[in-house]
């Protein structure tokens, strides 16, 4: 079955500009996470959609936003971009009983 | 507040010798820990886990110790290979309605494994 689809790969914005990421899920997942990587930082847990609702959120500003679809298709959306958001976000479904997530294979924001 | 450690941001090994990583971690609500590895521009892949309730768990070269005591698992690869260069991250999880699918990583561990 398809994995997780992102896009775009790769992209580069300039301060103040935003911008919108989109990631499709595996057939039939519920569940899609975001997260931001970045060198200094390693992976941290932006947030999590289940079933179109914010299930879970991690520490980050309110510049960052997602939503999620009734076909658990998801985007998110960093407004007012800095320096410092420049990173790969990935997007991931799954979960279960084991926490098992199937990562896609991010998103590369370069911000100018 | 880092829940999850990797103390070791590097590892070099020789091809057919074996690759220890380490992880820490603090919040002994964690029900399962994995190990992702990682190729860059890539999305993480998955490993190998374990349940909080085991101290072992094997998947052909890959084997993953956990002790609870001291709050640290390991990763063993047995043996190295050079496709097996890669960064490696340890996660962690509390599986419950409340926390969702929510992964806590380390920072990482970079293997080189030299032919």
């Amino acid at each position: 079955k398809a994995g997780v689809t992102q896009t775009p790969r790769y992209l580069i914005k300039t301060r103040g500009q935003q911008v919108t990421l989109s990631c499709s899920p595996i057939s039939g997942h519920r569940s899609v996470s975001w997260y931001q990587q970045t060198p200094g930082q390693g992976l941290q847990f932006l947030f999590e959609y289940f079933s179109e609702t914010q299930r879970n959120k991690g520490n980050f500003p309110g510049r960052f936003s997602g939503r999620q679809f009734s076909n658990s298709r998801s985007e998110m959306n960093v407004s007012t971009l800095e320096l410092g958001d420049s990173a790969l976000y990935l997007c991931a479904t799954g979960g279960g009983n084991t926490g098992e997530l199937f990562f896609g294979e991010g998103s590369r924001l370069t911000v100018l | 507040d880092q829940q999850v450690k990797q103390n070791s941001p590097s590892l070099s090994v020789q091809e057919g010798r074996i690759s220890i990583l380490n992880c820490d971690y603090t919040n002994s609500m964690f029900d399962y820990f994995l190990w992702y590895k990682k190729y860059p521009a890539e999305g993480p892949t998955f490993l190998i886990s374990i349940s909080s309730i085991k101290d072992k768990n094997e998947d052909g070269r890959f084997t993953v110790f956990l002790n609870k005591s001291a709050k640290h698992l390991s990763l063993h690869i047995v043996p190295s290979q050079p496709g097996d260069s890669a960064v490696y991250f340890c996660a962690a999880s509390v599986i419950s309605k409340a926390a969702g699918n929510k992964l806590t990583f380390g920072g990482g561990t970079r293997v080189l494994v030299k032919p």
